[in-house]
């Protein structure tokens, strides 16, 4: 099975940047795209990041995606932290060859 | 604007079966190009995708909840729903229903209903 693996948590003050990593256990994490999502307690998921790099409509350009083929891995950077960015982050993407959508296991970013 | 809403019972006893509908607001669930899913999240945990289905009633399933799964589609009602058999206190999580962009080499969800929690216990 495809896993991705997301650190536990993140923390940083408010005005820095923060990097949230996504490595993917198998394949080539660029022959899907990627997805990042936050999550604030008691809330549904929202996109922030959609195709690896790209922000829906109301998102702030503080939030990037990349992709780094050589580490399998994505990546969600988060510029001029706030504290409302405060939340839990999960990446997903999907395993063409079991046609399985998967999600990491979620990143709790405390902006302090 | 699109809403998808989660209905269905909140406490669901050991061995039953869990069951769930989402309806759709806003669009038609006839969408081309858009799955419809269910995800899952138990409590302080992270996000479990269980399947989607397509308005034509193409379903892909989660591996693991394969044998257990079944999602449903009613076009005429604007609805999509889910049925879990055999649960345990395991699935014990807030489901989720998403509109789920679902391409080769893509798949994004979009929209998602507020959640509903599901306890099992006797």
């Amino acid at each position: 099975n495809f896993m991705l693996t997301q650190p536990h948590s993140v923390s940083e003050s408010p005005g820095k940047t923060v990097t949230i990593s996504c490595t993917g256990s198998s394949g080539s994490i660029v022959s899907n795209y990627v997805q990042w999502y936050q999550q604030r307690p008691g809330s549904a998921p929202t996109t922030v990041i959609y195709e690896d790099n790209q922000r829906p409509s109301g998102v702030p350009d503080r939030f990037s995606g990349s992709i780094d083929s050589s580490s399998n891995s994505a990546s969600l950077t988060i510029s001029g932290l706030k504290t409302e960015d405060e939340a839990d982050y999960y990446c997903q993407s999907y395993d063409s060859s079991n046609h399985e959508v998967t999600f990491g296991g979620g990143t709790k970013l405390t902006v302090l | 604007q699109l809403q998808l809403q989660e209905s269905g019972p909140g406490l669901v006893k050991p061995s039953e079966t869990l069951s769930l509908t989402c309806t759709v607001s806003g669009g038609s669930i006839s969408s081309s190009s858009y799955y419809w899913g269910w995800i899952r999240q138990p409590p302080g945990k992270g996000l479990e995708w269980i399947g989607s289905i397509y308005y034509s009633g193409s379903t892909y399933y989660n591996p693991s909840l394969k044998s257990r799964v079944t999602i449903s589609v009613d076009t005429s009602k604007n609805q999509f729903s889910l049925k879990l058999s055999s649960v345990t206190a395991a699935d014990t999580a807030v489901y989720y229903c998403a509109r789920h962009l679902f391409r080769p080499g893509h798949t994004l969800f979009d929209y998602w209903g507020q959640g509903t929690l599901v306890t099992v216990s006797s």
